[in-house]
């Protein structure tokens, strides 16, 4: 699997968008990003994925840039809730989820 | 209610001790898979299975052992060679052919004394 790079933590006010980079680099064609959450002590939550496209959900946007070497995932307008850890994996299709440290966003009032 | 189920939340044992940690889902998932999370760190693979009777090592294998008799249950023991047990273990299934989530349990952490 491709390696990500992500900040070790960020900070966010409430309301405002959270902005979280990941860096992939050596990622092949065939690989997917893909973005996780994990609250504490929790399961991670499966937030978004894509391949080349912008994608967006009820929950997120994804950015992938025009190379695929770097992608951002957006939280249109952040509350305490989405405090967690959130993960960037690249993988190819059906293969296994590789997580990293991943970075811890905290939302502040 | 559909879903991956992962008890108990919290488990002790001694140390020597082996302890299997089980997992559930009636997702209908032809996968499954083990984790281990120690403190601050990311998900490492212990073992995963792709279909019912075939299992493959992961990451960080050695100490675990898994069954997968049935389709709905991917049971882990932890045995007394796993130098270092005492970890958050996370259990996900996927469904086959797709290209999206992983589901999680909730997760059981071990604490061996």
């Amino acid at each position: 699997d491709a390696k990500t790079t992500q900040p070790t933590s960020m900070d966010c006010a409430e309301g405002r968008a959270a902005n979280l980079p990941c860096n992939h680099s050596t990622i092949s064609g065939n690989e997917y990003v893909y973005w996780y959450r994990q609250i504490h002590s929790q399961g991670p939550q499966y937030i978004i994925h894509g391949l080349k496209n912008n994608e967006t959900n009820e929950m997120a946007s994804l950015i992938i840039t025009e190379d695929r070497k770097s992608s951002t995932l957006i939280l249109p307008h952040a509350t305490l809730r989405d405090t967690a850890v959130y993960y960037c994996i690249v993988r190819p299709d059906n293969n296994d989820m590789r997580f990293g440290a991943g970075t811890r966003l905290t939302v502040k009032p | 209610d559909g879903g991956i189920t992962q008890s108990p939340k919290y488990l002790f044992r001694k140390e020597g001790q082996n302890v299997t940690l089980s997992c559930e889902q009636n997702l209908n998932h032809d996968a499954m898979y083990w984790y281990r999370q120690d403190p601050g760190q990311g998900l490492r693979l212990i073992y995963y299975s792709q279909i019912v009777n075939d299992f493959q090592k992961g990451d960080i294998a050695e100490g675990y052992s898994v069954s997968r008799e049935k389709k709905e249950s991917f049971p882990l023991t932890v045995t007394s060679a796993q130098k270092n047990p005492t970890a958050f273990y996370l259990c996900a299934s996927r469904p086959q052919g797709r290209a999206d989530t992983q589901y999680f349990g909730p997760g059981t952490r071990l604490t061996v004394l």
